[in-house]
């Protein structure tokens, strides 16, 4: 069965140091990646995504993500957080046999020292 | 703006008393999504309507329904809610034409959170 972890439930960074978010996924084909943050009692906002192409991704707010095959992995990553970045942030999967749905992993909670 | 609008943001219920959670769109996406998040938790996935077509997920349970009467509108019918049923419940739209891939991604409404007294 397809699945996402996110190994990290909880996070603390200082401000200005960087940051990386490991994301793992288990299926059978390439699928399609997401990361999502959410905000204490809002909606998830998009970061970025890959389709396909480049494996590298860069999003908004300074983050990017990089897809690698080999280990199934997409992990974000932001050279230097600042105070607002502080959420929650979920990984997703898409799936090629079935697409309209999306697996959300189970978040990985930042917290930023200021 | 183009947006993902919930309504109520907050709603509080009696136990066993129906409620509706409402969702409007002005993407002009075909594909809708009601999503229940519980705190601390990932979103699960309730059902989703790919235009008018519905999709239920096997897990989700009977009390909870669906109705969609227009491509704007899509509405959460749950029909005698419990403790357990308290929650965030989002709403998420995308665009996608039959047997291809997602042209766009999942745009999320703000969410309303349900309080089961």
């Amino acid at each position: 069965a397809q699945s996402v972890t996110q190994p990290d439930i909880h996070i603390t960074v200082s401000e200005g140091a960087s940051l990386e978010l490991r994301c793992n996924y288990s299926y059978g084909a390439t699928p399609y990646l997401f990361w999502y943050v959410q905000s204490p009692g809002q909606g998830l906002q998009l970061l970025l995504k890959y389709f396909s192409g480049d494996t590298l991704v860069q999003g908004i707010k300074g983050f990017e993500a990089e897809f690698k095959r080999s280990q199934s992995s997409f992990n974000l990553r932001k050279p230097s957080v600042h105070w607002s970045d502080a959420a929650e942030y979920f990984c997703a999967v898409g799936m090629k046999t079935s697409y309209d749905k999306v697996i959300f992993g189970p978040g990985t909670s930042l917290s930023v020292i200021p | 703006d183009a947006m993902v609008i919930q309504n109520p943001r907050y709603q509080v219920t009696q136990f066993g008393k129906p409620v509706t959670l409402s969702c409007s769109q002005t993407l002009n996406h075909n594909v809708m999504y009601w999503y229940q998040q519980k705190s601390s938790q990932a979103p699960k996935l309730l059902f989703h309507y790919y235009d008018k077509d519905f999709n239920n997920e096997a897990d989700t349970p009977d009390n909870f329904q669906s109705r969609r009467p227009n491509t704007s509108f899509c509405f959460l019918d749950i029909r005698s809610p419990g403790l357990g049923d308290a929650a965030m419940y989002l709403c998420a739209t995308s665009s996608r034409y039959a047997n291809s891939p997602p042209q766009e991604t999942q745009y999320f409404g703000p969410g309303t959170r349900l309080l089961v007294l």
